[in-house]
C-alpha cells in the first residue's frame, strides 16, 4: 500500500536561519508531488508541485524552494526563514490526475 | 487561472443536514473532489465526482453540475464528530487548488 512520511511534525526555528523539509512517499512510482502551506484556521495554498524528478513548478515567490532528487522524494528548502513563513506545512501525493490526493502527517512551523 | 468559492462558516445542530456549496472556474476541468479537516490534522480525501451527478457515500454525498460550474457537500445525520473544515477541489490540471474551506461546527 502507497504511505506518505514528512518530517519532522514540529520544527521551532530562529529568523534567518534555513529550513528543510522532507516529504517520502512509497509503494507508489512517478507520483504528482505538492507542497501546500497553511495559516492558522485559513486554506491551503499551493506552494510548489512536480510532475517529475527534477521538475518544479512553483506557485507563489517567496525566499522559499523546492527540489525533488529522486522519484518519490520532495523537499521544501528556505536559505533564510521569515517571521511570515509560520505555518502548518503539508506534502501531498496524487497517483494519475489530482483526482485523489493523500496527505503527510503535516509539519507545523513556528519561526520565532 | 482557477478560481473556488465556499462560504466560510456553516453551523447546524446535531442530527441535521448540511449543505457546503462550491463554485469553481478552472481550465481542463474533469472533476470535483471533497476533503475534511479536522484542526491539527491534515485532510483526508472524502469523495470525488467525475460525472454530473449525486455520489453517495454513507452520510456524505456530493454532487456535481459541470454546466453550472457548482458542485456541493452534503452531510447527513451530523455526528459532533463532523464538526470540521471541508474543501473542494477541482481537477484539472496537474495543479491541485483547493478552495479557501467551509468550516463547520455542529451544536448539540
Amino acid at each position: 500500500s502507497q504511505t506518505i512520511h514528512q518530517w519532522p511534525a514540529t520544527l521551532v526555528q530562529p529568523v534567518g536561519s534555513p529550513l528543510s523539509l522532507e516529504c517520502t512517499v512509497e509503494g507508489t512510482s512517478n507520483p504528482n508531488l505538492y507542497w501546500y502551506r497553511q495559516a492558522a484556521g485559513r486554506g491551503l495554498q499551493l506552494l510548489f508541485y512536480s510532475v517529475g524528478i527534477g521538475q518544479i513548478s512553483s506557485e507563489v515567490p517567496q525566499n522559499l524552494s523546492a527540489s525533488r532528487p529522486q522519484d518519490r522524494q520532495f523537499i521544501l528548502s528556505s536559505k533564510k526563514l521569515l517571521l511570515s513563513d509560520s505555518g502548518f506545512y503539508l506534502c501531498a501525493w496524487v497517483e494519475t490526475g489530482p483526482t485523489e490526493a493523500f496527505f503527510g502527517q503535516g509539519t507545523r512551523l513556528t519561526v520565532v | 487561472g482557477q478560481s473556488l468559492e465556499q462560504p466560510s462558516e456553516v453551523t447546524a445542530v446535531e442530527g441535521a443536514i448540511v449543505q457546503i456549496n462550491c463554485t469553481y472556474q478552472t481550465s481542463g476541468f474533469y472533476g470535483l473532489s471533497w476533503y475534511q479537516q479536522h484542526d491539527g490534522g491534515a485532510p483526508t480525501f472524502l469523495s470525488y465526482n467525475g460525472l454530473d451527478g449525486l455520489e453517495e457515500t454513507g452520510r456524505f454525498s456530493s454532487f456535481l453540475s459541470r454546466s453550472d460550474s457548482y458542485g456541493y457537500l452534503l452531510l447527513q445525520e451530523l455526528q459532533m464528530k463532523d464538526s470540521a473544515s471541508y474543501f473542494c477541489a477541482p481537477g484539472g490540471s496537474y495543479k491541485l487548488i483547493f478552495g479557501s474551506g467551509t468550516r463547520l461546527l455542529v451544536r448539540p
